[in-house]
């Protein structure tokens, strides 16, 4: 069975400076992978996804995650964040073979003046 | 219009009481599914549904049944409310087959609280 690992519980940064939210997923075939964003009290909205291909993704709202099958890992990153980025962020993980979608604990963000 | 919708988006309710969620989603997909988002914000998967057809069953309790009337409709009623079902339920739809639409595409969640 698929896990995904999100290492950090609370990230806190300052607007403008850049963003890494770490991601490490478990499972033995290919993954699809995802993450999501969930804004205070909404939804959950997704940011990006990883099926083949290309491992530097580009995503909605200026953010982009990076495949390294060798570190089991997906780390989203944006360059510069802005005060609307703070929320919750998912890392998840879909099976090739059935119709499961697993998640991380998920990182929230912070995003200080 | 809204992709996923999900109805109440609050529910109050007493220890014992039955309640129903109900979802509907407009993007023409077969398969529909019931999340729980416990107070640690961890999201779980409780069911799905592919064309009407319940395939995935996780460990939850027999108070909770989920029903779909057709595809685009997947309910949720649980008997016999304890503490702790509060939480949020999201409910959620894709298009099975292709990994292409593996994504899910989530309602607004429904806070369930259970006083």
């Amino acid at each position: 069975a698929q896990s995904v690992t999100q290492p950090d519980i609370h990230i806190t940064v300052s607007e403008g400076a850049s963003l890494e939210l770490r991601c490490n997923y478990s499972y033995g075939a290919t993954p699809y992978l995802f993450w999501y964003v969930q804004s205070p009290g909404q939804g959950l909205q997704l940011l990006l996804k990883y099926f083949s291909g290309d491992t530097l993704v580009q995503g909605i709202k200026g953010f982009e995650a990076e495949f390294k099958r060798s570190q089991s890992s997906f780390n989203l990153r944006k360059p510069s964040v802005h005060w609307s980025d703070a929320a919750e962020y998912f890392c998840a993980v879909h099976g090739s073979n059935d119709y499961k979608l697993s998640f991380g604990a998920g990182t929230t963000v912070t995003v200080r003046a | 219009d809204t992709a996923v919708s999900q109805t109440p988006k609050y529910l109050v309710t007493q220890m014992g009481n039955d309640k129903s969620i109900k979802c509907e989603q407009n993007l023409g997909h077969d398969t529909m599914y019931w999340y729980k988002q416990d107070s640690k914000k961890f999201l779980k998967i409780m069911f799905s549904y592919n064309n009407k057809e319940l395939i995935i069953n996780e460990t939850v309790p027999n108070r909770f049944s989920p029903k779909s009337p057709d595809k685009a409709h997947l309910n949720l009623h649980i008997n016999s409310l304890e503490l702790g079902d509060s939480a949020v339920y999201f409910c959620a739809s894709s298009q099975a087959g292709d990994r292409a639409t593996y994504e899910q595409y989530f309602g607004p969640g429904t806070r369930l609280t259970v006083t």
